[in-house]
């Protein structure tokens, strides 16, 4: 029973490096959503996506990057990692069907 | 501006004890969503309540949206300590069905 599988678990970057988080799920949910959670913040929304080959912008999307090329996979892409970006990441999949979270990438920024 | 304002934002309690958390908005929801957080995992899913004055149970947890679809409470009854965790609100508006918002959380600890 897979769901949504999110790796890396840990990642540490150097601010300027790139790098993909990525999210696979297994449950055919035409849509999958990244968040990300900070203390005191709450789960924000990054990008999100209703169907292969559709994404859109969330409450945060600067610095962030996603494609959907197929239904299963919804990659992160930090473009240029910045402190700001320290974070703990959250990939789901579905929206009322229900939701779905992995279990998160937790990234550092040094 | 937080659209979801959860009460308390922390909660320690003893076994045994019955408690009420608060998911309030001015906002009107087509449906809220309640999830359960431990740490180092993603949110669960608990419960999804769409209509009006529906009330929903589930086990020794009690999930209330209000009549005018503004607010939601969690009751549980009889806390034990695997309800320790953090538990997240969040509601779909209506007229946009593709972006949550979300609470706080509230962080609840049940002492042995």
């Amino acid at each position: 029973n897979a769901g949504v599988t999110q790796t890396p678990k840990f990642q540490v970057l150097k601010t300027g490096q790139s790098m993909t988080l990525q999210c696979a799920q297994d449950m055919n949910h035409e849509y999958m959503s990244w968040y990300r959670q900070d203390p005191g913040m709450g789960l924000r929304l990054i990008h999100y996506s209703v169907g292969a080959g559709i994404t859109d912008q969330g409450e945060v999307p600067n610095g962030y990057n996603v494609s959907r090329s197929t239904t299963e996979d919804f990659p992160l892409r930090l473009l240029s990692a910045a402190p700001s970006q320290t974070s703990v990441y959250f990939c789901a999949a579905g929206f009322n069907q229900p939701q779905h979270f992995g279990d998160g990438t937790r990234l550092s920024i040094l | 501006t937080q659209l979801l304002e959860q009460s308390p934002q922390f909660l320690s309690i003893q076994e045994g004890e019955n408690l009420t958390v608060y998911c309030n908005s001015s906002s009107v929801f087509s449906s809220l969503q309640w999830y359960r957080q431990e740490p180092g995992e993603g949110p669960v899913l608990l419960v999804t309540v769409v209509t009006g004055g529906e009330v929903k149970k589930l086990k020794r947890l009690t999930f209330q949206f209000g009549d005018a679809r503004k607010d939601s409470s969690l009751h549980i009854t009889a806390a034990q300590p695997g309800d320790t965790g953090l538990y997240l609100c969040a509601g779909a508006k209506a007229g946009n069905n593709r972006k949550l918002i979300w609470g706080l959380g509230t962080s609840l600890a049940v002492n042995p």
